[in-house]
């Protein structure tokens, strides 16, 4: 267990549909990442939250969005989504900038 | 853009065999490496990490890994699998504070 928490852990959807997918990190981190895996495209960085401010954006759509709160913990948002954001999406967090990330258990979002 | 190689895809190997994974990657600056492993059904974990001093890092469960910096190269190995070693090994870089993965090569050791 990394400390890292992710919930749901399965979320069945609609296209079109919208939905939150939340992570809290291990206590003292600071920093949050997203990550999508998929079959076709493997593990891509999403973006990065430090201290509650965004940090780096990677190959994130337009319809996803994400925040960090007060708490350190941070919620995904996907929108309008189709039926290629199937995927399993795992938060990460680390100490500071740089440090070692450490893994959630990931959500598997299916959109039907 | 930096990228990420690792050779194998897929290696299936017998218990007691010695396994080595290949990674490569193209960023030439200051660089963070690490292997994490992926069990059946669960998240990636860490298995070792080089940020900098002796290029030999020795991680969990017996795997070790060499960070050559001419070849740009982080190798994994392990001595002698053991059937609970399949899994999933994935190499990934840290540059800008993000982690860049490579395809990930899948480990089956067979009984």
């Amino acid at each position: 267990d990394s400390g890292v928490t992710q919930t749901p852990k399965h979320l069945i959807t609609a296209t079109g549909q919208r939905v939150t997918l939340r992570c809290s990190p291990r206590s003292g981190d600071l920093s949050v990442y997203w990550y999508q895996q998929s079959l076709d495209q493997g593990l891509q960085f999403l973006i990065q939250y430090y201290n509650g401010e965004e940090r780096a954006k990677g190959n994130i759509l337009e319809r996803f969005s994400a925040q960090q709160f007060p708490d350190l913990h941070s919620e995904l948002n996907l929108s309008s989504l189709e039926l290629g954001d199937s995927a399993l999406y795992f938060c990460a967090s680390s100490r500071g900038l740089g440090d070692t990330q450490y893994f959630g258990p990931g959500t598997r979002l299916t959109v039907l | 853009a930096q990228s990420v190689s690792q050779h194998n895809h897929h290696v299936i190997l017998s218990e007691a065999a010695s396994l080595e994974l290949g990674c490569n990657y193209s960023y030439g600056g200051t660089v963070n490496l690490f292997w994490y492993v992926q069990y059946p059904g669960q998240h990636l974990q860490l298995l070792l990490k080089y940020f900098s001093g002796d290029p030999l890092v020795k991680g969990i469960k017996g795997f070790e890994a060499e960070f050559i910096k001419s070849k740009f190269s982080f190798n994994l190995r392990k001595p002698s699998v053991q059937w609970s070693d399949t899994a999933e090994y994935f190499c990934a870089v840290n540059n800008d504070y993000k982690l860049s993965f490579g395809a990930g090569t899948t480990v089956t050791v067979r009984a």
